[in-house]
């Protein structure tokens, strides 16, 4: 199994522009998730998604959106890319199944503003 | 609201032995503890809910305190693999959602 798959795994972004990243898992998990980690840091959470169609805002959604068509795939929009959103940026996805499962990450985009 | 860890970090010599610690002011659901080497993605280790039991990974055990919203993860005879940041993921409520902490940087020397 692939797991969780992120894409691209580098980019960089002028000031303004605008990208989506990617994200698609083979695991038929219901519950996705988008986090950014600035260096030295932790996880932040900054949207995720409960099925197809379902999505909410988590920690830090300013400048962000998502959307969830699929069961698998889970892509996070950048609108006008500023400075502050360089990080690594992390998707992730569980079951749903009670008690509640791990989050298997993908291998992160790494994303930098100039 | 975040989680604190402490130790921020730790340094150790192979062999010895380990506390990280993770606490909410809030009523947690669940803990989740994940190890994240350099460059790579966090690594999940276990989870401990609510009424459960002290959980084990090898060598590397955890523990939810419920009175206190505190989780310890205990880590003895370390090894050189053991290097990482080491993060604690809290739920609250049965949210399926995890507010981690600012990590715990663990160093494992010869």
């Amino acid at each position: 199994n692939a797991g969780v798959t992120q894409t691209p795994k580098f980019r960089i972004l002028k000031i303004g522009q605008s990208m989506t990243l990617q994200c698609t898992q083979d695991m038929n998990h219901n519950y996705m998730y988008w986090y950014r980690q600035d260096p030295g840091m932790g996880l932040k959470l900054i949207y995720y998604s409960v099925g197809a169609g379902i999505t909410d805002k988590g920690e830090v959604p300013n400048g962000y959106n998502v959307s969830r068509s699929t069961t698998e795939d889970f892509p996070l929009r950048l609108e006008l890319a500023a400075p502050s959103q360089t990080s690594v940026y992390f998707c992730a996805s569980s079951s749903d199944t009670r008690p509640y499962q791990p989050q298997h990450f993908g291998d992160g985009t790494r994303l930098s503003i100039l | 609201q975040q989680p604190v860890q402490s130790p921020q970090a730790v340094i150790l010599r192979e062999g010895e032995d380990a506390v990280i610690n993770c606490s909410s002011s809030k009523a947690l659901y669940s803990v989740h503890w994940y190890r994240q080497k350099h460059g790579e993605a966090p690594v999940f280790l276990m989870i401990l809910l609510k009424g459960g039991e002290q959980m084990r990974h090898e060598k590397i055990s955890a523990s939810f305190n419920e009175k206190k919203q505190q989780s310890s993860l205990y880590l003895t005879a370390s090894q050189l693999s053991y290097s990482g940041t080491y993060f604690c993921g809290t739920e609250v409520y049965s949210s399926y959602k995890l507010i981690f902490g600012s990590g715990t940087r663990l160093l494992v020397r010869p």
